[in-house]
């Protein structure tokens, strides 16, 4: 079974730019979740969906994140007009409901704001 | 908000010594996780550990609830055991959305 996967791996981006991570869950997961990981820190939910649809978006720092799920499958979180401030490492992590004992963590896209 | 400390920050081993790791949280009404983190590696779960001991391999987690607080004893550490540990605390609202602490690090050196 392959496990989750990000896109891309790193990226770097002067302040202002912006920039979209991508995370393919494993197959027939239908809770996905993203958290922001900043250095030396544990990862801080941001965003979690049950199929398409967002359960809670509350902790996304501002209105320059969005991240969407369209057909209940892929998502993509994205960063407009990044700041410094955003550089962390990005995780997807994705579940099945039924499972209540853990979440499936993929290898995280790692992002510098310089 | 849910809080969850961890302690010590870092620690540093030799080989074959053991570690205790510890986490106290906020809430009682808590589904309790560790997971391990190699450097540069993903997350993975060690531990589902809500209430009472588990074991696995070299591995002992015991979490008291009504204490809030959790701990995770590794024994005979092996330097493949470096790496960040994090508790995190589910406070059961059926989505399962983790509280992180900011983790252990653990150096094991030969």
């Amino acid at each position: 079974e392959a496990g989750v996967t990000q896109s891309p791996r790193y990226a770097v981006l002067q302040e202002g730019q912006a920039v979209s991570f991508w995370c393919d869950p494993i197959s027939g997961h239908d809770t996905l979740y993203w958290y922001q990981q900043p250095r030396d820190q544990g990862p801080q939910l941001l965003v979690y969906f049950r199929d398409e649809a967002v359960i809670d978006n509350s902790q996304l720092p501002s209105d320059r994140f969005s991240a969407v799920r369209p057909k209940g499958t892929n998502s993509t979180l994205k960063i407009q007009s990044a700041k410094q401030g955003d550089t962390a490492t990005y995780l997807c992590a994705s579940r099945l409901r039924t499972d209540q004992d853990t979440q499936y963590f993929g290898p995280g896209t790692r992002l510098l704001v310089l | 908000g849910q809080q969850v400390q961890q302690s010590p920050a870092s620690l540093v081993l030799q080989e074959g010594e053991n570690a205790e790791l510890q986490c106290n949280f906020s809430s009682t009404a808590t589904r309790l996780q560790w997971f391990y983190q190699h450097p540069g590696g993903r997350l993975v779960s060690l531990f589902y550990n809500p209430s009472g001991t588990k074991h696995t391999g070299r591995l002992t987690s015991t979490t008291v609830t009504n204490e809030r607080r959790s701990s995770l004893h590794i024994s005979s550490s092996q330097t493949t055991d470096s790496g960040t540990y994090f508790c995190a605390i589910d406070p059961d609202t059926g989505y399962q959305n983790f509280y992180f602490g900011k983790g252990t690090s653990l150096t094991v050196i030969p």
